[in-house]
Protein backbone atom coordinates (compact mmCIF):
# COMPACT_ATOMS: atom_id res chain seq x y z
CA UNK A 1 0.00 0.00 0.00
CA UNK A 2 2.71 2.12 0.71
CA UNK A 3 3.67 4.27 -2.66
CA UNK A 4 6.84 3.43 -4.42
CA UNK A 5 9.13 6.20 -5.14
CA UNK A 6 11.54 6.66 -7.65
CA UNK A 7 14.69 7.44 -8.07
CA UNK A 8 15.94 6.60 -4.20
CA UNK A 9 18.63 9.42 -5.20
CA UNK A 10 19.62 11.91 -7.44
CA UNK A 11 22.53 14.36 -7.50
CA UNK A 12 22.46 17.55 -9.92
CA UNK A 13 24.60 20.61 -10.41
CA UNK A 14 22.79 23.80 -10.14
CA UNK A 15 20.92 24.50 -13.07
CA UNK A 16 20.29 21.10 -13.97
CA UNK A 17 16.82 19.35 -14.26
CA UNK A 18 15.28 15.93 -11.94
CA UNK A 19 12.16 14.09 -11.82
CA UNK A 20 10.78 12.33 -9.03
CA UNK A 21 8.30 10.17 -9.27
CA UNK A 22 5.60 8.55 -7.09
CA UNK A 23 3.43 5.13 -8.11
CA UNK A 24 0.82 3.68 -6.14
CA UNK A 25 -1.07 0.25 -6.35
CA UNK A 26 -4.45 2.10 -5.53
CA UNK A 27 -6.56 4.12 -6.49
CA UNK A 28 -5.84 8.24 -5.42
CA UNK A 29 -7.79 10.94 -4.56
CA UNK A 30 -4.93 13.35 -4.45
CA UNK A 31 -1.49 13.03 -3.67
CA UNK A 32 0.29 15.49 -1.67
CA UNK A 33 4.37 16.47 -2.21
CA UNK A 34 7.00 17.25 0.92
CA UNK A 35 10.51 18.04 0.59
CA UNK A 36 12.39 17.30 3.78
CA UNK A 37 15.85 19.24 4.52
CA UNK A 38 18.19 17.18 7.11
CA UNK A 39 16.92 17.72 10.51
CA UNK A 40 14.12 19.52 10.28
CA UNK A 41 10.32 19.04 9.83
CA UNK A 42 8.48 18.50 6.35
CA UNK A 43 7.41 20.93 4.41
CA UNK A 44 4.37 21.50 2.03
CA UNK A 45 4.97 21.56 -1.68
CA UNK A 46 2.07 20.88 -3.59
CA UNK A 47 -1.48 18.65 -3.98
CA UNK A 48 -2.52 17.38 -6.84
CA UNK A 49 -6.48 16.20 -7.10
CA UNK A 50 -8.26 14.00 -8.62
CA UNK A 51 -9.83 16.00 -11.72
CA UNK A 52 -6.72 18.13 -12.70
CA UNK A 53 -6.62 20.27 -10.03
CA UNK A 54 -3.30 22.13 -7.47
CA UNK A 55 -2.43 23.90 -4.96
CA UNK A 56 0.96 25.04 -3.78
CA UNK A 57 3.33 27.99 -3.04
CA UNK A 58 6.44 27.21 -4.63
CA UNK A 59 7.16 27.31 -8.39
CA UNK A 60 7.62 23.66 -9.03
CA UNK A 61 5.48 22.25 -11.40
CA UNK A 62 3.99 18.65 -11.36
CA UNK A 63 1.80 16.02 -13.18
CA UNK A 64 -0.84 13.37 -11.68
CA UNK A 65 -2.22 10.50 -13.81
CA UNK A 66 -5.30 9.09 -11.77
CA UNK A 67 -5.35 5.84 -14.45
CA UNK A 68 -1.98 4.68 -13.42
CA UNK A 69 -2.02 6.08 -9.76
CA UNK A 70 1.26 7.91 -10.81
CA UNK A 71 2.65 11.57 -9.80
CA UNK A 72 5.81 12.96 -10.99
CA UNK A 73 7.32 15.87 -9.58
CA UNK A 74 9.40 18.01 -11.88
CA UNK A 75 12.14 20.33 -10.62
CA UNK A 76 13.92 22.58 -13.66
CA UNK A 77 17.00 24.98 -13.28
CA UNK A 78 17.69 23.41 -9.95
CA UNK A 79 18.41 25.38 -6.94
CA UNK A 80 20.68 24.53 -3.82
CA UNK A 81 17.91 25.22 -1.49
CA UNK A 82 15.79 22.54 -3.83
CA UNK A 83 18.34 19.81 -1.91
CA UNK A 84 16.75 17.60 0.36
CA UNK A 85 14.37 14.42 0.61
CA UNK A 86 10.75 14.29 -1.25
CA UNK A 87 8.12 12.63 0.12
CA UNK A 88 4.70 11.88 -2.12
CA UNK A 89 1.79 11.23 0.36
CA UNK A 90 -0.87 9.12 -1.48
CA UNK A 91 -4.61 9.89 -0.02
CA UNK A 92 -6.57 6.82 -1.32
CA UNK A 93 -9.55 7.71 0.98
CA UNK A 94 -10.39 11.43 0.20
CA UNK A 95 -9.45 11.97 4.93
CA UNK A 96 -6.03 13.27 3.97
CA UNK A 97 -5.00 10.09 6.07
CA UNK A 98 -1.55 10.06 4.54
CA UNK A 99 0.56 7.48 3.15
CA UNK A 100 3.86 8.50 2.45
CA UNK A 101 6.49 6.92 0.37
CA UNK A 102 10.06 6.19 0.79
CA UNK A 103 11.40 9.38 -0.15
CA UNK A 104 13.95 10.60 -2.96
CA UNK A 105 17.03 12.27 -1.66
CA UNK A 106 17.82 15.07 -3.89
CA UNK A 107 21.67 17.03 -3.81
CA UNK A 108 22.34 19.79 -5.71
CA UNK A 109 26.04 20.72 -5.92
CA UNK A 110 27.47 24.36 -7.08
CA UNK B 1 2.73 33.17 12.33
CA UNK B 2 3.84 30.44 14.82
CA UNK B 3 4.41 27.38 13.90
CA UNK B 4 3.78 23.99 15.21
CA UNK B 5 5.62 23.58 18.17
CA UNK B 6 6.80 20.31 20.04
CA UNK B 7 8.77 19.72 22.51
CA UNK B 8 11.14 18.21 23.90
CA UNK B 9 13.80 17.82 20.59
CA UNK B 10 15.48 15.10 21.86
CA UNK B 11 15.03 12.45 24.33
CA UNK B 12 17.05 9.28 25.34
CA UNK B 13 15.63 6.40 27.55
CA UNK B 14 16.22 2.79 28.29
CA UNK B 15 13.84 0.11 27.11
CA UNK B 16 10.99 -0.10 29.02
CA UNK B 17 10.55 3.06 30.20
CA UNK B 18 7.83 5.54 29.79
CA UNK B 19 8.38 9.03 27.52
CA UNK B 20 5.59 11.51 26.93
CA UNK B 21 6.09 14.09 23.80
CA UNK B 22 4.56 17.42 23.88
CA UNK B 23 2.18 19.38 20.65
CA UNK B 24 1.14 22.53 20.28
CA UNK B 25 -0.95 23.13 16.48
CA UNK B 26 -1.02 26.37 14.93
CA UNK B 27 -3.85 28.41 16.59
CA UNK B 28 -7.16 27.74 15.08
CA UNK B 29 -6.06 24.10 13.32
CA UNK B 30 -8.83 21.43 14.31
CA UNK B 31 -7.18 18.80 12.63
CA UNK B 32 -3.74 17.67 14.59
CA UNK B 33 -1.49 14.11 13.13
CA UNK B 34 0.95 12.54 14.98
CA UNK B 35 3.82 10.59 12.80
CA UNK B 36 6.11 8.09 13.25
CA UNK B 37 9.26 8.25 10.80
CA UNK B 38 12.00 5.93 11.30
CA UNK B 39 15.37 6.83 10.00
CA UNK B 40 15.63 6.53 6.30
CA UNK B 41 11.54 6.11 5.89
CA UNK B 42 8.52 8.32 4.96
CA UNK B 43 6.62 9.35 7.82
CA UNK B 44 4.04 6.57 9.16
CA UNK B 45 0.46 8.39 10.71
CA UNK B 46 -0.08 6.98 14.28
CA UNK B 47 -3.10 9.00 15.13
CA UNK B 48 -5.44 12.03 13.65
CA UNK B 49 -7.25 14.03 15.89
CA UNK B 50 -10.18 16.58 14.58
CA UNK B 51 -10.65 19.28 17.76
CA UNK B 52 -10.70 16.83 20.31
CA UNK B 53 -12.27 13.35 18.96
CA UNK B 54 -10.24 10.67 17.49
CA UNK B 55 -10.69 10.32 13.92
CA UNK B 56 -8.34 7.40 13.37
CA UNK B 57 -6.48 5.63 14.97
CA UNK B 58 -5.65 2.48 13.00
CA UNK B 59 -1.56 2.32 13.23
CA UNK B 60 -1.21 3.25 16.97
CA UNK B 61 0.12 0.28 18.80
CA UNK B 62 -2.66 1.08 21.93
CA UNK B 63 -0.58 -1.90 24.13
CA UNK B 64 2.00 0.55 24.70
CA UNK B 65 0.99 4.21 22.62
CA UNK B 66 -1.53 6.56 23.83
CA UNK B 67 -2.73 10.13 22.59
CA UNK B 68 -4.73 12.51 23.81
CA UNK B 69 -5.58 16.05 22.64
CA UNK B 70 -7.30 18.75 25.64
CA UNK B 71 -9.71 21.04 24.83
CA UNK B 72 -8.89 20.60 21.01
CA UNK B 73 -5.69 22.62 21.22
CA UNK B 74 -2.17 20.69 22.80
CA UNK B 75 -1.67 16.77 22.33
CA UNK B 76 0.66 14.48 24.31
CA UNK B 77 1.85 11.34 22.69
CA UNK B 78 2.67 8.47 25.63
CA UNK B 79 5.09 5.45 24.74
CA UNK B 80 4.92 2.94 27.64
CA UNK B 81 6.58 0.64 28.01
CA UNK B 82 9.16 1.71 24.91
CA UNK B 83 10.63 -0.56 22.67
CA UNK B 84 14.04 -0.26 20.98
CA UNK B 85 11.92 -0.27 17.72
CA UNK B 86 10.39 2.64 18.90
CA UNK B 87 13.16 4.85 18.31
CA UNK B 88 12.31 7.38 15.72
CA UNK B 89 11.38 10.73 15.30
CA UNK B 90 7.82 11.90 16.13
CA UNK B 91 6.57 14.50 14.23
CA UNK B 92 3.38 15.81 15.06
CA UNK B 93 1.18 18.19 12.31
CA UNK B 94 -1.60 20.09 11.78
CA UNK B 95 -3.97 22.00 9.62
CA UNK B 96 -7.14 23.36 8.48
CA UNK B 97 -9.79 21.32 9.24
CA UNK B 98 -13.69 21.36 7.63
CA UNK B 99 -12.56 20.31 4.04
CA UNK B 100 -9.80 17.57 2.80
CA UNK B 101 -7.15 18.13 0.55
CA UNK B 102 -5.34 20.97 2.49
CA UNK B 103 -1.97 21.65 3.79
CA UNK B 104 -0.43 20.33 6.84
CA UNK B 105 2.28 22.17 8.76
CA UNK B 106 4.70 19.42 10.70
CA UNK B 107 6.74 20.68 13.61
CA UNK B 108 10.56 19.98 13.61
CA UNK B 109 10.21 16.78 15.86
CA UNK B 110 11.12 14.99 18.84
CA UNK B 111 13.88 12.44 18.23
CA UNK B 112 13.49 9.44 20.44
CA UNK B 113 16.39 6.96 21.10
CA UNK B 114 15.82 3.73 22.82
CA UNK B 115 18.84 2.15 24.26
Amino acid sequence: QQPVQSPQAVILREGEDAVINCSSSKALYSVHWYRQKHGEAPVFLMILLKGGEQKGHEKISASFNEKKQQSSLYLTASQLSYSGTYFCGTDPYNTDKLIFGTGTRLQVFP
Amino acid sequence: EAGVAQSPRYKIIEKRQSVAFWCNPISGHATLYWYQQILGQGPKLLIQFQNNGVVDDSQLPKDRFSAERLKGVDSTLKIQPAKLEDSAVYLCASSWSGTVNTEAFFGQGTRLTVV
